[in-house]
């Protein structure tokens, strides 16, 4: 699995749209780019998942850059009910193995 | 309703008491995974099956047991729970063709080994 580094931390306030990225030096051509948010004492939830340039769904937008060496998790207007972690991972379709690591903690201020 | 089952919510019981953490998931999903989480540790993968009958080891396999000897079950074992097996657990599953990438977790189990 590629390794990936992405913030321990940030803040932002209501209504702000909010970028937090995920670096993947490693990333290899079958992989995927995975999202998951997990609000306290709940379990992961999937939010998004892409492989080149840009997905958007209801909740987030992924941004890719050609070079997938990077991507970036957007949250449009974000409110207090997005205060979470958020986790970038990296793998092929169906990996099994899946270090998760700690995440990104978002804090949204009103 | 699709949902992974975790029993108990909550757990505390004493060093060396055998303990099983059950987990179902009524979704047919062929991988099951669980996973620990810890305060500034996030979360790691314990056990994984990509099958009935077919586990492997996560990163943290140690003191644990799993097995998976139905497609929705897969129960987490300890042998003999230690003070540092404390911590928050997560099960989770998904077809096959995602595996770790698009799962379902479960809404944990905290257990305290004192």
């Amino acid at each position: 699995l590629a390794k990936t580094t992405q913030p321990i931390s940030m803040d932002s306030y209501e209504g702000q749209e909010v970028n937090i990225t995920c670096s993947h030096n490693n990333i290899a051509t079958n992989d995927y780019i995975t999202w998951y948010q997990q609000f306290p004492s709940q379990g992961p939830r999937f939010i998004i998942q892409g492989y080149k340039t840009k997905v958007t769904n209801e909740v987030a937008s992924l941004f890719i850059p050609a070079d997938r060496k990077s991507s970036t998790l957007s949250l449009p207007r974000v409110s207090l009910s997005d205060t979470a972690v958020y986790y970038c991972l990296v793998g092929a379709r169906g990996y099994q193995k899946v270090t998760f690591g700690i995440g990104t903690k978002l804090q949204v201020i009103p | 309703e699709a949902q992974v089952t975790q029993n108990p919510r909550y757990l505390i019981t004493v060093t060396g008491k055998k303990l099983t953490v059950t987990c179902s998931q009524n979704m047919n999903h062929e991988y099951m995974s669980w996973y620990r989480q810890d305060p500034g540790l996030g979360l790691r993968q314990i056990y994984y099956s990509m099958n009935v009958e077919v586990t492997d080891k996560g990163d943290v396999p140690e003191g644990y047991k799993v097995s998976r000897k139905e497609k929705r079950n897969f129960p987490l074992i300890l042998e003999s729970p230690s003070p540092n097996q404390t911590s928050l657990y997560f099960c989770a599953s998904s077809p096959s063709q995602q595996g770790a990438g698009k799962a379902f977790f479960g809404q944990g189990t905290r257990l305290t080994v004192v």
